[in-house]
């Protein structure tokens, strides 16, 4: 059984397309976390929610809206994709905010 | 914020080779994981590590928190720990702080 779950794995869409990816996790943890892996491999913070309330926002355009509707799903939703946005983003889950955290096998989103 | 330091940026191993990957933090940290990112783009968690030692099979690694920095051991290396192996920290405010990265390529 898959701990943390994306889907879809690849994504490729034109510019200003709107997309969602969505993540699951069956481990029963109470914290869920957006990351995105650019170019270069640097893997760097979205955003972060705990038992669904957003904890976490680093920054991000409002173009992207992560939703929690309960606490094993947080999806993220991206309106108006522009070519910046194309990169690796990855779902992880944690028990709480210094256990490890567990990652899904990231979607490859690539706009044209 | 925190920075993480990883050390080498790249590294070319024969097969069999042994390796110690470094990991440098500019502040404490309550959370440090070890990942491996295999060639499929998987994270692979590999160590949970806050303090102490651990191994498992051919890793082990080692923080020294009060130094803040940890270590990564690959022994007897294999073609399938080619990758990038990145180390990362969490402060206390639920997100993690990677590192850029040790990129391994293990030759056979």
């Amino acid at each position: 059984d898959t701990a943390v779950s994306q889907t879809p794995k690849y994504l490729v869409t034109q510019m200003g397309n709107d997309k969602s990816i969505k993540c699951e996790q069956n481990l029963g943890h109470d914290t869920m976390y957006w990351y995105k892996q650019d170019s270069k491999k640097f893997l760097k913070i979205m955003f972060s929610y705990n038992n669904k309330e957003l904890i976490i926002n680093e920054t991000v355009p409002n173009r992207f809206s992560p939703k929690s509707p309960d606490k094993a799903h947080l999806n993220l939703h991206i309106n108006s994709l522009e070519l910046g946005d194309s990169a690796v983003y990855f779902c992880a889950s944690s028990q709480d905010r210094v256990q490890p955290q567990h990652f899904g096998d990231g979607t490859r989103l690539s706009i044209l | 914020g925190i920075q993480v330091e990883q050390s080498p940026p790249d590294l070319i191993l024969q097969e069999g080779a042994n390796s110690t990957l470094r990991c440098n933090f500019s502040d404490s940290v309550n959370n440090l994981q070890w990942f491996h990112q295999n060639p499929w783009g998987q994270l692979i968690n590999l160590f949970y590590i806050p303090s102490g030692t651990k191994q498992n099979g051919r890793l082990s690694a080692t923080t020294v928190a009060t130094e803040r920095y940890s270590l990564l051991y690959i022994s007897s290396s294999q073609t399938t720990d080619s990758g990038v192996y990145f180390c990362a920290g969490n402060t206390g405010f639920q997100k993690l702080v990677f590192g850029t990265g040790t990129r391994l390529l293990v030759s056979p």
